[in-house]
Protein backbone atom coordinates (compact mmCIF):
# COMPACT_ATOMS: atom_id res chain seq x y z
CA UNK A 1 0.00 0.00 0.00
CA UNK A 2 1.87 3.07 -1.37
CA UNK A 3 1.93 6.06 1.54
CA UNK A 4 2.14 9.41 0.37
CA UNK A 5 4.53 10.29 -2.76
CA UNK A 6 5.50 13.88 -2.98
CA UNK A 7 7.56 15.09 -6.36
CA UNK A 8 10.43 16.06 -7.08
CA UNK A 9 12.54 15.53 -3.67
CA UNK A 10 14.62 18.47 -4.17
CA UNK A 11 13.95 21.48 -6.19
CA UNK A 12 16.43 24.84 -6.58
CA UNK A 13 15.16 27.91 -8.30
CA UNK A 14 15.69 31.29 -9.14
CA UNK A 15 14.12 34.54 -7.27
CA UNK A 16 11.29 35.39 -9.49
CA UNK A 17 10.22 32.10 -10.76
CA UNK A 18 7.65 29.58 -10.61
CA UNK A 19 7.45 26.38 -9.21
CA UNK A 20 5.16 23.29 -9.35
CA UNK A 21 5.33 20.57 -6.61
CA UNK A 22 3.46 17.53 -6.85
CA UNK A 23 1.48 14.84 -4.53
CA UNK A 24 -0.02 11.68 -4.94
CA UNK A 25 -1.98 10.79 -1.39
CA UNK A 26 -2.31 7.55 0.30
CA UNK A 27 -4.70 4.83 -1.68
CA UNK A 28 -8.14 5.45 0.27
CA UNK A 29 -7.54 9.22 1.29
CA UNK A 30 -8.71 11.88 -1.06
CA UNK A 31 -7.93 15.10 0.96
CA UNK A 32 -4.79 16.55 0.96
CA UNK A 33 -3.54 19.03 2.72
CA UNK A 34 -0.05 21.28 1.79
CA UNK A 35 2.44 22.98 4.70
CA UNK A 36 5.53 24.82 4.67
CA UNK A 37 8.27 24.15 7.23
CA UNK A 38 10.99 26.63 7.42
CA UNK A 39 14.22 25.36 9.23
CA UNK A 40 13.96 24.69 12.82
CA UNK A 41 10.03 25.62 13.04
CA UNK A 42 6.83 23.43 13.09
CA UNK A 43 4.91 22.79 9.99
CA UNK A 44 2.85 25.99 8.64
CA UNK A 45 -0.78 25.20 6.94
CA UNK A 46 -0.71 26.89 3.16
CA UNK A 47 -4.40 25.05 2.48
CA UNK A 48 -6.38 21.79 2.03
CA UNK A 49 -8.20 20.65 -1.29
CA UNK A 50 -11.32 17.96 -1.25
CA UNK A 51 -13.96 17.24 -3.87
CA UNK A 52 -11.11 19.16 -6.53
CA UNK A 53 -11.77 22.19 -4.19
CA UNK A 54 -9.90 24.60 -2.29
CA UNK A 55 -11.85 24.45 1.37
CA UNK A 56 -9.73 26.38 3.43
CA UNK A 57 -6.46 28.67 3.69
CA UNK A 58 -3.99 29.62 6.00
CA UNK A 59 -1.84 32.88 6.25
CA UNK A 60 -0.63 32.59 2.62
CA UNK A 61 -0.15 35.19 -0.19
CA UNK A 62 -2.20 34.33 -3.46
CA UNK A 63 1.23 33.61 -5.26
CA UNK A 64 0.81 30.35 -3.85
CA UNK A 65 -2.07 28.25 -5.33
CA UNK A 66 -3.28 24.89 -5.93
CA UNK A 67 -5.42 22.29 -7.87
CA UNK A 68 -6.39 18.58 -7.17
CA UNK A 69 -7.38 16.68 -9.66
CA UNK A 70 -9.97 14.10 -9.84
CA UNK A 71 -7.57 11.31 -8.93
CA UNK A 72 -7.01 13.12 -5.77
CA UNK A 73 -3.26 14.30 -6.76
CA UNK A 74 -2.57 17.57 -5.71
CA UNK A 75 -0.54 20.79 -7.02
CA UNK A 76 1.26 23.56 -4.80
CA UNK A 77 2.47 26.19 -7.44
CA UNK A 78 4.24 29.41 -6.23
CA UNK A 79 4.71 32.12 -8.04
CA UNK A 80 7.27 35.08 -8.05
CA UNK A 81 9.68 33.28 -5.90
CA UNK A 82 10.95 34.47 -2.83
CA UNK A 83 14.10 33.87 -1.08
CA UNK A 84 11.92 33.59 2.03
CA UNK A 85 9.93 30.73 0.25
CA UNK A 86 13.02 28.45 0.70
CA UNK A 87 11.94 25.27 2.97
CA UNK A 88 10.30 22.12 3.00
CA UNK A 89 7.02 21.51 1.26
CA UNK A 90 5.20 18.65 3.25
CA UNK A 91 2.16 17.37 1.69
CA UNK A 92 -0.33 15.37 4.02
CA UNK A 93 -3.41 12.96 2.74
CA UNK A 94 -6.26 12.20 4.94
CA UNK A 95 -9.89 11.21 4.33
CA UNK A 96 -12.67 13.58 3.84
CA UNK A 97 -13.87 15.86 6.95
CA UNK A 98 -16.94 14.75 8.17
CA UNK A 99 -16.67 11.24 7.31
CA UNK A 100 -14.02 9.67 9.36
CA UNK A 101 -12.82 12.90 10.97
CA UNK A 102 -11.03 11.51 13.39
CA UNK A 103 -8.16 9.89 11.47
CA UNK A 104 -4.93 11.42 11.32
CA UNK A 105 -2.68 12.32 8.60
CA UNK A 106 -0.56 10.75 6.49
CA UNK A 107 2.58 12.87 5.15
CA UNK A 108 5.02 12.16 2.05
CA UNK A 109 8.80 12.66 2.41
CA UNK A 110 8.46 16.40 1.42
CA UNK A 111 10.33 18.19 -1.01
CA UNK A 112 13.25 20.74 -0.17
CA UNK A 113 12.93 24.03 -2.06
CA UNK A 114 15.76 26.27 -2.17
CA UNK A 115 15.21 29.85 -3.75
CA UNK A 116 18.38 31.46 -4.45
CA UNK B 1 -7.08 30.28 18.02
CA UNK B 2 -5.37 27.13 18.49
CA UNK B 3 -2.13 27.06 19.54
CA UNK B 4 0.14 24.41 20.47
CA UNK B 5 3.58 24.62 22.34
CA UNK B 6 6.44 21.85 22.97
CA UNK B 7 8.53 22.09 25.67
CA UNK B 8 11.58 21.38 26.20
CA UNK B 9 12.89 22.41 22.56
CA UNK B 10 15.80 20.23 22.85
CA UNK B 11 16.92 17.67 25.08
CA UNK B 12 20.16 15.76 25.27
CA UNK B 13 20.28 12.07 27.26
CA UNK B 14 22.19 9.25 27.60
CA UNK B 15 21.23 6.35 26.06
CA UNK B 16 18.91 3.85 28.64
CA UNK B 17 16.90 6.82 30.31
CA UNK B 18 13.44 7.23 30.47
CA UNK B 19 11.98 10.38 28.92
CA UNK B 20 9.01 12.57 28.69
CA UNK B 21 7.96 15.17 25.57
CA UNK B 22 5.57 17.38 26.89
CA UNK B 23 3.27 19.25 24.44
CA UNK B 24 0.42 21.76 25.48
CA UNK B 25 -2.37 23.72 23.41
CA UNK B 26 -4.95 26.44 24.03
CA UNK B 27 -8.09 24.57 23.16
CA UNK B 28 -9.53 21.78 24.46
CA UNK B 29 -12.16 21.42 21.72
CA UNK B 30 -9.69 19.13 19.73
CA UNK B 31 -10.72 15.61 17.68
CA UNK B 32 -7.48 13.86 17.97
CA UNK B 33 -3.84 14.77 18.68
CA UNK B 34 -0.92 13.04 16.55
CA UNK B 35 2.49 12.63 17.77
CA UNK B 36 5.17 12.53 14.53
CA UNK B 37 8.92 12.25 13.92
CA UNK B 38 10.98 13.71 12.16
CA UNK B 39 14.41 12.85 11.13
CA UNK B 40 16.56 15.96 9.71
CA UNK B 41 15.27 17.12 6.30
CA UNK B 42 13.18 14.42 5.60
CA UNK B 43 9.32 14.32 6.76
CA UNK B 44 6.99 13.38 9.09
CA UNK B 45 6.28 9.88 10.35
CA UNK B 46 3.03 9.22 12.36
CA UNK B 47 4.11 7.60 15.99
CA UNK B 48 0.49 7.52 17.80
CA UNK B 49 -2.79 9.05 17.60
CA UNK B 50 -4.78 9.74 20.05
CA UNK B 51 -8.78 10.35 19.50
CA UNK B 52 -10.46 12.53 21.95
CA UNK B 53 -12.23 10.31 23.65
CA UNK B 54 -9.06 8.41 24.67
CA UNK B 55 -6.65 8.72 27.23
CA UNK B 56 -3.26 7.25 25.81
CA UNK B 57 -2.06 4.97 23.49
CA UNK B 58 0.77 2.87 23.32
CA UNK B 59 3.06 1.27 20.61
CA UNK B 60 6.29 -0.29 21.81
CA UNK B 61 8.38 1.66 23.68
CA UNK B 62 6.37 4.99 22.76
CA UNK B 63 3.36 5.53 25.62
CA UNK B 64 1.42 8.92 24.93
CA UNK B 65 -1.06 10.57 27.11
CA UNK B 66 -3.88 13.15 26.75
CA UNK B 67 -5.50 15.36 29.20
CA UNK B 68 -7.94 17.63 26.75
CA UNK B 69 -9.67 19.35 30.33
CA UNK B 70 -6.06 20.88 30.96
CA UNK B 71 -4.81 21.20 27.37
CA UNK B 72 -1.78 18.21 27.30
CA UNK B 73 -0.35 15.49 26.29
CA UNK B 74 2.89 13.75 27.26
CA UNK B 75 5.01 11.52 24.69
CA UNK B 76 7.10 9.00 27.65
CA UNK B 77 9.89 7.07 25.78
CA UNK B 78 11.00 3.89 27.72
CA UNK B 79 14.93 2.77 27.56
CA UNK B 80 15.77 6.04 24.87
CA UNK B 81 18.28 4.55 22.01
CA UNK B 82 20.96 6.94 19.97
CA UNK B 83 18.03 5.57 17.07
CA UNK B 84 15.52 7.76 18.58
CA UNK B 85 17.46 11.06 17.89
CA UNK B 86 15.22 13.16 15.77
CA UNK B 87 12.59 16.09 16.06
CA UNK B 88 9.36 14.98 18.04
CA UNK B 89 6.37 16.85 16.75
CA UNK B 90 2.72 17.11 18.22
CA UNK B 91 -0.22 18.26 16.05
CA UNK B 92 -3.73 18.69 17.48
CA UNK B 93 -6.38 18.17 15.03
CA UNK B 94 -9.56 20.63 15.59
CA UNK B 95 -12.35 22.42 13.82
CA UNK B 96 -10.86 25.63 12.47
CA UNK B 97 -13.31 28.13 9.98
CA UNK B 98 -15.08 25.07 9.12
CA UNK B 99 -12.17 22.89 7.92
CA UNK B 100 -10.82 20.37 9.94
CA UNK B 101 -6.60 20.63 10.35
CA UNK B 102 -3.60 20.12 12.01
CA UNK B 103 -1.80 23.02 14.11
CA UNK B 104 1.50 21.73 14.91
CA UNK B 105 4.15 22.86 17.33
CA UNK B 106 7.51 23.52 17.28
CA UNK B 107 8.76 20.10 18.12
CA UNK B 108 11.78 18.81 20.60
CA UNK B 109 14.93 17.88 19.23
CA UNK B 110 15.97 15.14 20.72
CA UNK B 111 19.65 13.79 20.97
CA UNK B 112 20.28 10.20 22.94
CA UNK B 113 23.96 9.85 23.34
CA UNK B 114 25.45 6.46 23.14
Amino acid sequence: DAGVTQSPTHLIKTRGQQVTLRCSPKSGHDTVSWYQQALGQGPQFIFQYYEEEERQRGNFPDRFSGHQYPNYSSELNVNALLLGDSALYLCASSVKPGTRANYGYTFGSGTRLTVV
Amino acid sequence: KQEVTQIPAALSVPEGENLVLNCSFTDSAIYNLQWFRQDPGKGLTSLLLIQSSQREQTSGRLNASLDKSSGRSTLYIAASQPGDSATYLCAVRALTSGTYKYIFGTGTRLKVLA
